[in-house]
């Protein structure tokens, strides 16, 4: 168990709807970063926030946004959902501003039918 | 554009033997390189990791190789067990930006 908790596990909706995926990181760590994972393009970074506030965004679409709120859980929000947004969404979080030593949460399994 | 290129997509190695993932990077900029172990249902885990200034790291049955002027760097598992079949990520990242990770590799050991 990495102590990184994600939560739904799986969420089905249809195309054009909104969806909230949350993440709550391990005990004290600050950062938050969120990954899709698709089988063509493997993991891509999205959005990278430390203690609140947002600190690197990567291949995040104009209808993606996230936040991380004072008690630093964070929401990944998906909105105007495509079937080529179905993929499988990881929060990692780590204790510093620094990519090392990511943990990884267990993932969303997003499919838009 | 991608600029971690991993290869082989698929590896099948005998229980015992050696399993070698290849990474290439462009950007010499990068300075973080780790890799990560992902079995199914689950999120990727850090494995080992390495940074530019050592050509080798040893962990137990896991080695990385880094060759700084050729811009690769690889993972040998030492004496596959069928319980090391999983997916291997490897990454790099720059100056402590966000990690860009490659396609994955999926590791079969039989038994």
């Amino acid at each position: 168990d990495s102590g990184v908790t994600q939560t739904p596990k799986h969420l089905i909706t249809a195309t054009g709807q909104r969806v909230t995926l949350r993440c709550s990181p391990r005990s004290g760590d600050l950062s938050v970063y969120w990954y899709q994972q698709s089988l063509d393009q493997g993991l891509q970074f999205l959005i990278h926030y430390y203690n609140g506030e947002e600190r690197a965004k990567g291949n995040i679409l104009e209808r993606f946004s996230a936040q991380q709120f004072p008690d630093l859980h964070s929401e990944l929000n998906l909105s105007s959902l495509e079937l080529g947004d179905s993929a499988l969404y990881f929060c990692a979080s780590s204790g510093g501003d620094l990519p090392e030593k990511l943990f990884f949460g267990s993932g969303t399994q997003l499919s838009v039918l | 554009q991608q600029q971690v290129k991993q290869s082989p997509q698929s590896l099948i190695v005998q229980k015992g033997g050696i399993s070698i993932i290849n990474c290439a990077y462009e950007n010499t900029a990068f300075d973080y390189f780790p890799w990560y172990q992902q079995f199914p249902g689950k999120g990727p885990a850090l494995l080992i990791a390495i940074r530019p200034d050592v050509s080798e790291k040893k962990e137990g049955r896991f080695t990385i190789s880094f060759n700084k002027s050729a811009k690769q760097f690889s993972l040998h598992i030492m004496d596959s067990q069928p319980g090391d079949s999983a997916t291997y990520f490897c990454a790099a990242s720059q100056a402590g930006t966000a990690l860009i990770f490659g396609k994955g590799t999926t590791l079969s050991v039989s038994s």
